[in-house]
């Protein structure tokens, strides 16, 4: 079946634009979380939700940093007023809630910030 | 706090050789501990995972991980390595108590298989 797809695949942002990362779970996956990979790091947490509901944004690196997930499906990631040090690979998962600790990841969105 | 130490940033071996990917892990309470790797320009895929039970468990791809509670270790291993195999492998760590799914992954190790 179709994996968790997220879109653009690329993105460059002059400094102080807006931008919006996109993410599709796999269907029927209640859970879906948003994570940053900076280069050479490993995955850090951003947010997580549960159905439309925000139950965790304890990763949120700052009040720029805002995500939504309004009818339990699809999800945005928007960044307002980039920053260089937004850039990173930003990384869509999504769980079944009761299997909730095996989690599927994107591809990613590659946030180049100049 | 939650944290996952990956010691090795490379590791290299020879291709019919074993390996190890090293992990280690710091957390309250019990652990639900995971293996992903990385190719290049595509997403995390799940390797494995110990939730409970034996404390060796098997995964894709012919690896394998032993949970070792004593020494917060979770090491990846595979008896004989293949050049296919080289790519990023993450460790990570979720505690049992946390109502949130979060998982907290380590730096990385990057596994090269030389033919």
């Amino acid at each position: 079946g179709a994996g968790v797809s997220q879109s653009p695949r690329y993105k460059v942002a002059k400094r102080g634009q807006d931008v919006a990362l996109r993410c599709d779970p796999i269907s029927g996956h209640v859970s879906l979380f948003w994570y940053q990979q900076a280069l050479g790091q490993g995955p850090e947490f951003l947010t997580y939700f549960q159905n439309e509901a925000q139950l965790d944004k304890s990763g949120l690196p700052s009040d720029r940093f805002f995500a939504e997930r309004p009818e339990g499906s699809v999800s945005t990631l928007k960044i307002q007023r980039t920053q260089q040090e937004d850039s990173a690979v930003y990384l869509c998962a999504s769980s079944l809630r009761d299997r909730a600790y095996e989690q599927y990841f994107g591809p990613g969105t590659r946030l180049t910030v100049t | 706090a939650q944290s996952v130490a990956q010691p090795e940033d490379q590791v290299n071996v020879a291709e019919g050789n074993p390996l190890t990917v090293k992990c280690t892990y710091s957390v309250s309470g019990n652990p639900y501990l995971f293996w992903y790797v990385q190719y290049p320009n595509r997403g995390l895929q799940f390797l494995l995972k110990y939730i409970t039970g034996d404390n060796l468990v098997k995964g894709s791809y012919g690896f394998e991980a032993e949970f070792n509670k004593s020494q917060t270790s979770f090491h990846l291993k595979k008896p004989s390595a293949l050049v296919s195999d080289s790519a990023l492998y993450f460790c990570a760590v979720r505690a049992r108590m946390d109502s949130s799914y979060k998982l907290i992954f380590g730096s990385g190790t990057r596994l090269l298989v030389r033919p």
